[in-house]
């Protein structure tokens, strides 16, 4: 069992509306990476929390934030809504900005932009 | 710029056959590399992995396989089993971040 538990599973949304994705990382993980996998693509890197604190950062637009509280729950906001936002989003838990290397994924969230 | 390059999106094998998946990439830094299971509806899995001081690791009936020289590494799973039908992802660790390819969807039929 990974875990790792992403909400909600699935999500409609008009362009322009606003979005806050949640998710639950694993016991004793201190990090959560944010994954966006758009159709037919690999997941692509948005960014890294590690303990409350951004730690790296993919080639997304600052539209795209994100937070992580003390019990290391993490959520991800996205600004003004696109239609190319429409993607599966992950999350991935990993204990110390994933040196561990096996990041444990969320089931994600399907995110449609219409 | 695609560092990480899965050129097969679709793999087809027969039930206890092998299934080797492929993967290149660009970025000679890299140094981790590791593969991702992904069943519909769900997360992607860790599968197995290998440090670029290796060229080959074991874990039951996958092997995965890395050359350097080519920036090639390959995925086999022997035997293959219904089961095993999933999207494969290769992945590259860099600097805190994994870089996926595009995946390969394998199917293993009886």
């Amino acid at each position: 069992e990974t875990g790792v538990t992403q909400s909600p599973t699935h999500l409609i949304k008009t362009r322009g509306q606003q979005v806050t994705l949640r998710c639950s990382s694993q016991s004793g993980h201190n990090t959560v990476s944010w994954y966006q996998q758009a159709l037919g693509q690999g997941p692509q890197f948005i960014f890294q929390y590690y303990r409350e604190e951004e730690n790296g950062r993919g080639n997304f637009p600052p539209r795209f934030s994100g937070l992580q509280f003390p019990n290391y729950s993490s959520e991800l906001n996205v600004n003004a809504l696109e239609l190319d936002d429409s993607a599966l989003y992950l999350c991935a838990s990993s204990f110390d900005r994933g040196l561990s290397t096996e990041a444990f994924f969320g089931q994600g969230t399907r995110l449609t932009v219409v | 710029d695609q560092q990480v390059k899965q050129n097969s999106p679709s793999l087809s094998v027969q039930e206890g056959r092998i299934s080797i998946l492929n993967c290149d990439y660009t970025n000679s830094m890299f140094d981790y590399f590791l593969w991702y299971k992904k069943y519909p509806a769900e997360g992607p899995t860790f599968l197995i992995s290998i440090s670029s001081i290796k060229d080959k690791n074991e874990d039951g009936r996958f092997t995965v396989f890395l050359n350097k020289s080519a920036k090639h590494l390959s995925l086999h799973i022997v035997p293959s089993q219904p089961g095993d039908s999933a999207v494969y992802f290769c992945a590259a660790y860099n600097t805190d971040k994994l870089i996926f390819g595009t995946g390969t969807r394998l199917q293993v039929f009886p």
